[in-house]
């Protein structure tokens, strides 16, 4: 069982340069999440999805785009890459249940841009 | 809005001393509490949870965590710590049992030393 997949694990990108992060989950999970983390500040969302087809923001969607065409992929779209992307990108997804409820986390993808 | 705070950015500690790494929260409606901890080059792993009953919770390494309504808090606690230890943990909220949308802190680097 794989759980999270996330390609690639690093990039180097140029200012200016588009790109994007694959994620795929193969526990049949509704939700997934794209989050971001930056030393000393933490995991931020990005944006997350409850299904396919259904998208929303979090916290810090500037500069982002995401889709859900299947249940198994979310990936995250860079269109304009800046300096202030320059962080470490984590995937994740869940099912929603209750009391086993649990997000797993994709290995990241570690993004420098220059 | 819900927020988590980390007092604590790093905790050093000798092997085989005991350790709490502190976590607080706010958050307006009923809150769901997680520790996460993130090995070097790793993605996250959940650790333990509180959803609801027992305010204390255990995982199955030795740390437990126990839920103080009055407080606000949330603290992380192992009695003897190993080598192994050495990681990040990061303490994260939720306003939905079923829905992980984590808000987290912004992490505790613990490091263990012989």
């Amino acid at each position: 069982n794989a759980g999270v997949t996330q390609t690639p694990k690093f990039r180097i990108l140029k200012i200016g340069q588009s790109m994007t992060l694959q994620c795929a989950q193969d526990m049949n999970h509704n939700y997934m999440y794209w989050y971001r983390q930056d030393p000393g500040m933490g995991l931020k969302l990005i944006y997350y999805s409850v299904g396919a087809g259904i998208t929303d923001k979090g916290e810090v969607p500037n500069g982002y785009n995401v889709s859900r065409s299947t249940t198994e992929d979310f990936p995250l779209r860079l269109e304009l890459a800046a300096p202030s992307q320059t962080s470490v990108y984590f995937c994740a997804s869940s099912y929603p249940g209750t009391a086993n409820t649990e997000a797993f986390f994709g290995q990241g993808t570690r993004l420098t841009v220059v | 809005a819900q927020s988590v705070t980390q007092l604590d950015s790093q905790v050093p500690v000798f092997e085989e001393a005991p350790v709490e790494l502190r976590c607080n929260y706010s958050s307006s409606v009923s809150v769901y509490l997680f520790w996460y901890v993130q090995y070097p080059n790793q993605g996250l792993q959940l650790l333990l949870k509180y959803l609801s009953g027992s305010t204390l919770v255990e995982s199955i390494n030795g740390f437990e965590a126990e839920f103080n309504k009055s407080q606000t808090s949330f603290h992380l606690r192992k009695p003897s710590v190993h080598i192994s230890d050495t990681a990040e943990y990061f303490c994260a909220v939720s306003d939905h049992q079923g829905f992980q949308k984590l808000v987290f802190g912004t992490g505790t680097r613990l490091l263990v030393s012989p």
